[in-house]
């Protein structure tokens, strides 16, 4: 595998659910970010990591939670979410916080 | 950072050159332009980015005007896999914040 990969590709899950999303980049990047593209709307920034420390956390509700084991992965752990969280959720690393960001292929996520 | 505004949309001929115009007229001396795009249900792809000096690379053309306050991302030989949107961003280097806008839907024609 190379580049940054995301899991699933493809999610469907009711209000009441508790699921996972997962990312994972093989280019031995310092910093992460999740970010949300919901339909004819501009990519949101949703977290940021860096060394495994979260260093921004852009209002986001507290049914999204990351997590950054290592500086290889990335989770995006949902709960209880609501149908206008349907979206495209995006993971992203780079090198170190500022330079460019390669992206994942995204999770679409559809909340029922 | 610095606002931009890009058109909508654009047609380019299959072999043809893209030209991508971007206007950011308050850029800031220290902010880079930045070019990425998304292929329909992709994630974004950076392509290439600039300071003052025009850039290339294999993927892209970066022409960056003298006062700043434009550039044009310029794709030399545009095949069918080139339609997508384009995004032009500026920021200052260390701020990882991307500012994404709408972008221009490029579409190429056979």
């Amino acid at each position: 595998e190379t580049g940054v990969t995301q899991t699933p590709r493809h999610l469907v899950m009711g209000m009441t659910n508790k699921k996972s999303l997962k990312c994972e980049q093989h280019l031995g990047h310092n910093a992460m970010y999740w970010y949300k593209q919901s339909a004819k709307k501009p990519l949101e920034l949703m977290f940021v990591y860096s060394l495994e420390e979260r260093v921004e956390n852009n209002s986001v509700p507290s049914r999204f939670s990351p997590e950054c084991p290592n500086s290889s992965h990335l989770f995006l752990h949902l709960h209880t979410l609501q149908p206008e969280d349907s979206a495209l959720y995006l993971c992203a690393s780079s090198q170190e916080l500022g330079d460019e960001q390669f992206f994942g292929p995204g999770t679409r996520l559809t909340v029922l | 950072d610095a606002k931009t505004t890009q058109p909508t949309s654009m047609d380019c001929a299959e072999g043809r050159a893209a030209n991508l115009p971007c206007n950011h007229s308050t850029i800031s001396g220290n902010e880079y332009v930045y070019w990425y795009r998304q292929i329909h249900s992709q994630g974004p792809q950076y392509i290439i980015h600039g300071l003052k000096n025009n850039e290339t690379n294999e993927m892209a053309s970066l022409i960056i005007t003298e006062d700043r306050k434009s550039s044009t991302l310029i794709l030399p030989h545009a095949t069918l896999r080139d339609t997508a949107v384009y995004y032009c961003i500026v920021r200052v280097y260390s701020n990882y914040q991307l500012i994404w806008g709408a972008g221009t839907k490029l579409i190429i024609k056979p």
